[in-house]
């Protein structure tokens, strides 16, 4: 089974709104990974986070790798509709485990 | 275009069978991992190669078996297919000492009956 936990399992927001998902772990990792998945297609990374506290951004994303090194968050700002997906944080301790969380289904509304 | 493409796109295997996923990585790219992804769940690690040798495994059975070879490409093999080994199998790879994850190919989608 899943060693993350991410929440919330699905988000329904206006177009124009903020989002945050986030993700724990009992275990400690050197590693956060956040990816997106359209329908059809493999994940895609969306932002990769190698230290303690780290906060990076890619455009209206930004994710913080927590200073536990065991959570870490992923915020949209303004969502616009092609940011539906399915968006899914990793970790991975040793680069030879990358762990995946079950997923936020994020859907927008015009 | 991601750069790891695999095959074939969908498979139809009876239970018992034995499968062949293939999956080629983009050039450098010497680390390889396979993941099985159940619907509505998240990637679930079954193995990683580096160099064509097998550098971590997830909790899978060993009738889950795979090769990496030196021109990129890498197989993953099922034997003794179940019903519960539907699922959408994904391919990633990376450059060691890469920075910037795994790109993951499109998956196979394999259903068992």
């Amino acid at each position: 089974g899943q060693q993350l936990n991410q929440s919330p399992q699905s988000m329904f927001i206006q177009e124009g709104e903020d989002v945050s998902m986030n993700c724990t772990s009992s275990s400690i990792f050197n590693t956060w990974l956040w990816y997106k998945q359209d329908p059809g297609e493999g994940p895609v990374l969306l932002i990769a986070l190698y230290k303690a506290g780290e906060l990076t951004s890619n455009g209206r994303l930004t994710a913080q790798f927590g200073i536990t090194r065991k959570d870490s968050f992923l915020n949209i700002s303004a969502s616009i509709p092609s940011d539906v997906g399915i968006y899914f944080c990793a970790g991975d301790y040793n680069n030879n485990d990358m762990r995946f969380g079950a997923g936020t289904r994020l859907t927008v509304k015009p | 275009e991601t750069g790891v493409t695999q095959s074939p796109t969908h498979l139809i295997k009876t239970r018992g069978q034995q499968v062949t996923l293939r999956c080629s990585s983009q050039s450098g790219h010497n680390t390889v991992s396979w993941y099985q992804q159940a619907l509505g769940q998240g990637p679930q690690f079954i193995f990683q190669y580096y160099r064509e040798e097998e550098n971590g495994r997830g909790n899978f059975p060993p009738r889950f078996s795979g090769l990496q070879f030196p021109n990129y490409s890498s197989e993953l093999n099922v034997n003794a297919l179940e019903l519960d080994d539907s699922a959408l199998y994904l391919c990633a790879s990376r450059e060691v000492g890469g920075g910037d994850g795994y790109t993951f190919g499109s998956g196979t989608r394999l259903t068992v009956v």
